[in-house]
C-alpha cells in the first residue's frame, strides 16, 4: 500500500544509531500519551505509552520522555534497525475524556540507511 | 498482526454512492473505535462504541454513520460520498474503551472516491 502523507517530515539515521522522534502537544488537559509506529499499507501499531505523573517511561529499545511543562514528548529508538522504518505518530487523550477519543499528531517518518 | 480484521480491504466508487466498512474487533474487546488517515487532515477520530452504545464522538460528518452490533462487530456507513471521502478508514479496538486501554488498530479500508 501506499504511504499515506507523503510531505510529513523525515528523519534519516544510520543503522545501529539512535533516533530521537519529536512531537508537541497542545492540549494542556491531555493526561495520557501514546506512540504508534505505522509501516507502510499497515494500520497504527502501538509502541508505548506514559501518563502524566511520569516524565520518563522505558520499553525495549525504546524510551519516552514527556517534559509537560512545554508541552513535548519525544521518542527514543536505541540502536536503530532498518526494521525501524516506518511513520511515528504520538498520540494524547485525557481522563475526563467520556471515552477514548485520541489525537494525532502529523506523523515523523523514519528512514534507515544500512 | 492486531487482531482486529476490516473488510473490504479497498474500494473504488463513484461520487454520490453509498458504502459500508466492516470491522471485527480483537477476541475479548468489547469497544470499537473509527478514524479517518487523509492526506491533509491526517489521522482524525470519528467515532467510539463500547458495547453496542456510541460513546465518544469526534469529528463525524452527518453523512456518515456506524453502529456496533450485539456480536460486537461495527460498520461505518458512509453516504453522499464526494471526492474528498478518499482516505484510509482505520477500525481499532481496546478491552473497555477507557482512557488507558490501548487501542489495536487494524489493516484499514482503502476508500478512493472517483
Amino acid at each position: 500500500g501506499e504511504s499515506v502523507g507523503l510531505h510529513l517530515p523525515t528523519l534519516s539515521v544510520q543503522e545501529g544509531d539512535n533516533s530521537i522522534i519529536n512531537c508537541a502537544y497542545s492540549n494542556s488537559a491531555s493526561d495520557y500519551f501514546i506512540w504508534y509506529k505505522q509501516e507502510s499499507g499497515k494500520g497504527p501499531q502501538f509502541i508505548i505509552d506514559i501518563r502524566s505523573n511520569m516524565d520518563k517511561r522505558q520499553g525495549q529499545r525504546v524510551t519516552v520522555l514527556l517534559n509537560k511543562t512545554v508541552k513535548h514528548l519525544s521518542l527514543q529508538i536505541a540502536a536503530t534497525q532498518p526494521g525501524d522504518s516506518a511513520v511515528y505518530f504520538c498520540a494524547e487523550t485525557y481522563s475526563n475524556n467520556a471515552g477514548n477519543m485520541l489525537t494525532f499528531g502529523g506523523g515523523t517518518r523514519l528512514m534507515v540507511k544500512p | 498482526d492486531s487482531g482486529v480484521t476490516q473488510t473490504p480491504k479497498h474500494l473504488i466508487t463513484a461520487t454520490g454512492q453509498r458504502v459500508t466498512l466492516r470491522c471485527s474487533p480483537r477476541s475479548g474487546d468489547l469497544s470499537v473505535y473509527w478514524y479517518q488517515q487523509s492526506l491533509d487532515q491526517g489521522l482524525q477520530f470519528l467515532i467510539q462504541y463500547y458495547n453496542g452504545e456510541e460513546r465518544a464522538k469526534g469529528n463525524i460528518l452527518e453523512r456518515f454513520s456506524a453502529q456496533q452490533f450485539p456480536d460486537l462487530h461495527s460498520e461505518l456507513n458512509l453516504s453522499s460520498l464526494e471526492l474528498g471521502d478518499s482516505a484510509l478508514y482505520f477500525c481499532a479496538s481496546s478491552v473497555f474503551g477507557g482512557v488507558t486501554d490501548t487501542q489495536y488498530f487494524g489493516p484499514g479500508t482503502r476508500l478512493t472516491v472517483l
